[in-house]
């Protein structure tokens, strides 16, 4: 299958300091990625929906000002976590897919986001 | 999207098939079922997916039934390696992977 890359793995941060996570579809060009994120023992929880060149579409709950979504390309999407405090500590995974309809999605390793 | 529903949890022996089955009643005519995995602390795998008819690949079969409220994920030789959440997702053209709790299936010797 299509490879996705994300990048950190896992990051440490400070509270009240930002974190950038990088998406990158590396043999394909991703019209669409998405943004998750899991908390323990939990399933994953869309969090944003990006199209390459457009403003993302966030999901009901989601504040879009903490959570920057950039798609400048159409192989990168990166997520900035801004203002970081210890209850944005979990893991982000972000997905990618080449076209609208029926494609899968394929997703990155995730980044496990600690905020001490 | 439409809703689906698994069981909690399934347990497997090694070199067995796992059948993972999934309720979707309220699937619509232009949706289709996604299944991935998602391995301990990694992110979700793609496994297969399908319409209306039966698919199978180098991974699992997926049998879909003929009125497409139901289906099943078989993986013909389970592994340990295939110890995951298992999940059921029914979407269309929104494109949108919306989550539930999915399976955890554990594969034992």
């Amino acid at each position: 299958g299509a490879v996705v890359s994300q990048h950190p793995s896992w990051v440490i941060c400070k509270s009240g300091t930002s974190v950038k996570i990088e998406c990158r579809s590396l043999d394909f060009q991703a019209t669409t990625m998405f943004w998750y994120r899991q908390f323990p023992k939990q399933s994953l929880m869309l969090m944003a929906t990006s199209n390459e060149g457009s403003k993302a579409t966030y999901e009901q709950g989601v504040e879009k000002d903490k959570f920057l979504i950039n798609h400048a390309s159409l192989t990168l999407s990166t997520l900035t976590v801004t203002s970081a405090h210890p209850e944005d500590s979990s893991f982000y995974i972000c997905s990618a897919r080449a076209y609208r309809g029926d494609t899968e999605a394929f997703f990155g390793q995730g980044t496990r986001l600690t905020v001490v | 999207d439409a809703k689906t529903t698994q069981p909690t949890s399934m347990d497997c022996a090694e070199g067995r098939a796992a059948n993972l089955p999934c309720n979707h009643s309220t699937i619509s005519g232009n949706e289709y079922v996604y299944w991935y995995r998602q391995i301990h602390s990694q992110g979700p795998q793609y496994i297969i997916h399908g319409l209306k008819n039966n698919e199978t690949n180098e991974m699992a079969s997926l049998i879909i039934t003929e009125d497409r409220k139901s289906s099943t994920l078989i993986l013909p030789h389970a592994t340990l390696r295939d110890t995951a959440v298992y999940y059921c997702i029914v979407t269309g053209g929104g494109n949108k992977l919306t989550f539930g709790t999915g399976t955890q299936l554990k594969v034992e010797l």
